[in-house]
């Protein structure tokens, strides 16, 4: 069956440390990968999205990048976190080898920045 | 470019009365329309979807919504909501199988 892991399930970090998130797919090849991030009362916005190993598009400038060093392996990351960085961050997957029918979410990772 | 707009941003209802919550969109061409559901702390559940055909799509846990392309609307409805109906509502479109957009959402709160 078809899976989504996301890691850690929070994470408080200082102002001004590093920020890796990871989020892997199982059961499925090829999938269309997605970070969104989520923050009080700003609905979820779209940071990055991947059709293929090393393809990253950046929906919006900031502190953030991202990487698909594997197939089914996408990394959010930050060299220095700002307040600002803190929220609600969800993966999502999907498998263009199917109709579309809509993305698969992860259960997220609560940032806290302090 | 295509836009999400969600009408309310909390709504609270009544235990076992009925709910409607409102979505609209803005997309000159034919779109995917989708409704996710939150619960606190854990990431997107798909409700339902419109891709084509009719224009009433029944979904999960007894929530149905309606395409209706000339006022660009998919509204949400439950006829009688549960206590564990309780989370965020998210309205999305899609012109494309690459991106989804989301609306802010809208927090149901159902009272006793």
């Amino acid at each position: 069956s078809q899976t989504i892991h996301q890691w850690p399930a929070t994470l408080v970090q200082p102002v001004g440390s590093p920020l890796s998130l990871e989020c892997t797919v199982e059961g499925t090849s090829n999938p269309n990968l997605y970070w969104y991030r989520q923050a009080a009362g700003r609905g979820l916005q779209l940071l990055f999205y991947s059709v293929g190993i090393g393809q990253i598009s950046s929906e919006v400038p900031q502190n953030l990048s991202a990487s698909r060093p594997q197939d089914r392996q996408f990394i959010l990351s930050s060299k220095k976190l700002l307040l600002s960085d803190s929220g609600f961050y969800l993966c999502a997957w999907w498998d263009r080898g199917q109709r579309f029918y809509g993305y698969t979410f992860g259960s997220g990772t609560r940032l806290t920045v302090v | 470019a295509q836009s999400v707009t969600q009408l309310d941003s909390q709504v609270p209802v009544f235990e076992e009365a009925p709910v409607e919550l409102r979505c609209n969109y803005s997309s000159s061409v034919s779109v995917y329309l989708f409704w996710y559901v939150q619960y606190p702390n854990q990431g997107l559940q798909l409700l339902l979807k419109y891709l084509s055909g009719s224009t009433l799509v029944k979904g999960i846990n007894g929530f149905e919504a309606e395409f209706n392309k000339s006022q660009t609307s998919f509204h949400l409805r439950k006829p009688s909501v549960h206590i564990s109906d309780t989370a965020e509502y998210f309205c999305a479109v899609s012109l494309s199988d690459d991106k989804i957009i989301f609306g802010k959402g809208t927090r149901l709160h159902i009272l006793p």
